[in-house]
């Protein structure tokens, strides 16, 4: 079976902190894919990565950088020097098998305070 | 390239009652997922339309069904509806919906039944 878990429910952080979102997968497929997505109030989910399950380089886009780990089945997403519009939530999917049906998990609320 | 859209943004409707959403995936997309958004349940996925057929469905009784019209756009139908199909129905499209394909989304349908 797939899963992924989001432990942190909320996060609270002050403007210009650095905050990491941690993901943890489980899946028995050796191919599958990672991706994080961004919920804003407004609804919809913005894409910003997707990883497969052969390459464990860490990525860094401007603030955003991410950290995938197949030892831990993680995909943990930092993001440096916070900024108000920040403020989502964040969930964190997996795709594996046969389908492209994504598995999503349960996300995290990040507050950005002023 | 316009992103992918959905009709209505908004809906209300009464127990027993059906309702018919609308999603127009990107220009040149031809997969079509829906997944429907809940505070207790999460984001789930309820099916997916690959060339007017119905190629994958998630865990969802048959009051909930979809089609896919020869352009790619996609209308998903809830009938006898019940005050548990409150939620937020995401669209998301991709070029031909393989394992590992990223998935964009539209803005939803938020549908409260009353």
């Amino acid at each position: 079976a797939q899963k992924v878990t989001q432990a942190q429910t909320e996060i609270s952080v002050v403007e210009k902190e650095d905050v990491t979102l941690d993901c943890v997968y489980e899946t028995r497929d050796t191919t599958y894919y990672l991706f994080w997505y961004k919920q804003p109030p407004s609804g919809e989910l913005v894409f910003l990565i997707r990883r497969n399950s052969f390459d464990e380089q860490n990525e860094i886009s401007g603030r955003y950088s991410w950290n995938f780990q197949k030892s831990t089945s993680s995909f943990n997403f930092t993001i440096t020097a916070s900024q108000v519009v920040d403020s989502a939530v964040y969930f964190c999917a997996l795709n594996g098998g046969a389908t492209n049906k994504l598995i999503f998990g349960t996300g995290t609320l990040l507050a950005v305070q002023p | 390239k316009a992103g992918v859209t959905q009709t209505p943004r908004y809906l209300i409707k009464t127990r027993g009652q059906q309702v018919t959403l609308s999603c127009s995936p990107i220009s040149g997309h031809r997969s079509v997922s829906w997944y429907q958004q809940t505070p207790g349940q999460g984001l789930q996925f309820l099916f997916e339309y690959f060339s007017e057929t119905q190629r994958n469905k998630g865990n969802f009784p048959g009051r909930f069904s979809g089609r896919q019209f020869s352009n790619s756009r996609s209308e998903m139908n809830v009938s006898t509806l019940e005050l548990g199909d409150s939620a937020l129905y995401l669209c998301a499209s991709s070029l031909v919906g393989t394992v590992g394909e990223t998935q964009y989304f539209g803005p939803g349908t938020r549908l409260l039944v009353l």
